[in-house]
């Protein structure tokens, strides 16, 4: 069975900071890989995912992720954050099975950026 | 393009009742999943519909049952609730021929008191 680790349930950081949200997986088959934020009372909405290729994926708004198989992790980046990027951010892996995946999600780690 | 929708927004119950909630899937997509969001968790998976069957399920009793109709909308239906059952319930839609992402709806809040 497949579980994710959010290893920070909270960051406080300050506007214009660098920030990094840190996520492990544990698996023993490949696994796809996902950030989701959701903004207050708000559902999930799909932020980066990596499936193959490339081991580093970008978000439009300013977010990068990178696979690492040997450390099992999949740390979430930005190098500069806004006060619009408070939300609560989750870590979830699903095993390719041809259409019929689910996610197994982290706990969430809850980012709070100050002016 | 209409994304996935989800009713009702919110929902109060008490102990012992039953409730259905709906979910409309993304256009194009024909595989609904439902989760549970309990406050200050993760979403935890319950089952998944696809051609009008239930695929996968999660670790959740019969309690928990769901239907999916030709036109891939769903509902899942929670008997005998309890307190525990409090959660915002999540639906997500994807294309079940070998896609990779689910895309969520707003969700649920079901309160039960």
């Amino acid at each position: 069975a497949q579980s994710v680790t959010q290893l920070d349930s909270q960051v406080p950081v300050f506007e214009e900071a660098p920030v990094e949200l840190r996520c492990n997986y544990s698996s023993s088959v490949s696994v796809y890989l996902f950030w989701y934020v959701q903004y207050p009372n708000q559902g999930l909405q799909l932020l980066l995912k990596y499936l193959s290729g490339s081991t580093l994926v970008e978000s439009i708004n300013g977010f990068e992720a990178e696979f690492n198989k040997s450390q099992t992790s999949f740390h979430l980046r930005k190098p500069s954050v806004h006060i619009s990027d408070t939300a609560e951010y989750f870590c979830a892996v699903s095993v390719p099975q041809g259409g019929s995946e689910k996610l197994v999600f982290g706990k969430g780690t809850k980012l709070t950026v100050n002016p | 393009d209409a994304g996935v929708t989800q009713s009702p927004t919110h929902l109060i119950k008490t102990r012992g009742q039953q409730v259905t909630l709906r979910c409309s899937p993304k256009s194009g997509h024909d595989t609904v999943s439902w989760y549970q969001q309990a406050l200050g968790q993760g979403p935890q998976f319950i089952f998944q519909y696809y051609e009008e069957e239930e695929r996968q399920r999660g670790n959740f009793p019969d309690r928990f049952s769901g239907h999916q109709f030709p036109n891939y909308s769903s509902e899942l239906n929670v008997n005998a609730l309890l307190l525990g059952d409090s959660a915002l319930y999540l639906c997500a839609s994807s294309l079940g021929s070998g896609t990779d992402t689910q895309y969520f709806g707003p969700g649920t809040r079901l309160t039960v008191l």
